[in-house]
């Protein structure tokens, strides 16, 4: 079955820092890839996400690029704020078997000090 | 409204006790998603549903847990007899459900408690 494995948190930054979030997947077929952040009290919402390998999705200061021969899609930013502070999720969703469920990794919480 | 809609927000209720948790999604969207995330945890499938088609329930912790979607409109999460361990926010999600980008829209959640 699909999996996703992101690196464990919390990840302490101070501000203006450079921020990398490992993500890798395990998947059949070719899934689409997506970042998803959930800033503190709120719901899950869409970050970036990627349709292909080798594509870039960005937004926000954020990139992350969709690595088919490392199973990777890993989340950067160059230069991180306080208001960034939240937990990422990285998740996959493909047509496997005919389902459409989404794979969730655990989260990874993001600390960002002044 | 734009976004997926869930009621109520919060839901204290006491052990034993049955709930019925609502959510509307995006006008447009076939699929729509239950998940549970308890605290400082990731993301757990619950249900999934698709159109006309029967829904996915391979989620369902237990059969105290079962869910309804009228068409592709409102859904209602349904726990009998509920436990503590039950405590935990329930996130709805909608998606357009086009081949290759299942994006996921979601809830703001409702946060349920167990006493």
């Amino acid at each position: 079955g699909n999996s996703v494995t992101q690196m464990e948190g919390p990840v302490t930054l101070s501000e203006e820092a450079f921020l990398t979030i490992n993500c890798t997947y395990t998947a059949t077929g070719y899934p689409s890839l997506f970042w998803y952040v959930q800033y503190p009290g709120e719901g899950l919402q869409l970050l970036l996400k990627a349709t292909k390998a080798d594509d870039k999705g960005s937004n926000k200061g954020f990139e992350a690029t969709y690595r088919k021969e490392t199973t990777s899609f890993h989340l950067e930013k160059g230069s991180v704020q306080v208001s960034d502070s939240a937990v990422y999720f990285c998740a996959l969703s493909g047509n496997s078997g005919g389902s459409y469920i989404p794979t969730f990794g655990r989260g990874t919480s993001l600390i960002v000090h002044p | 409204g734009a976004g997926v809609s869930q009621s109520p927000s919060n839901k204290v209720t006491e052990k034993g006790k049955d709930v019925e948790l609502r959510c509307d999604p995006i006008s447009g969207h076939t699929a729509l998603y239950w998940y549970r995330q308890r605290l400082g945890q990731g993301l757990e499938f619950l249900i999934y549903f698709q159109g006309n088609s029967a829904p996915d329930k391979s989620g369902l912790p237990s059969d105290r847990f079962s869910a309804e979607r009228t068409g592709e409109s409102v859904s209602t999460l349904t726990i009998q007899r509920t436990q503590q361990e039950d405590s935990a926010v329930y996130l709805c999600a909608s998606s357009l459900l086009i081949a290759g980008d299942n994006e996921q829209f979601f809830g703001p959640g409702t946060r349920l408690t167990v006493l």
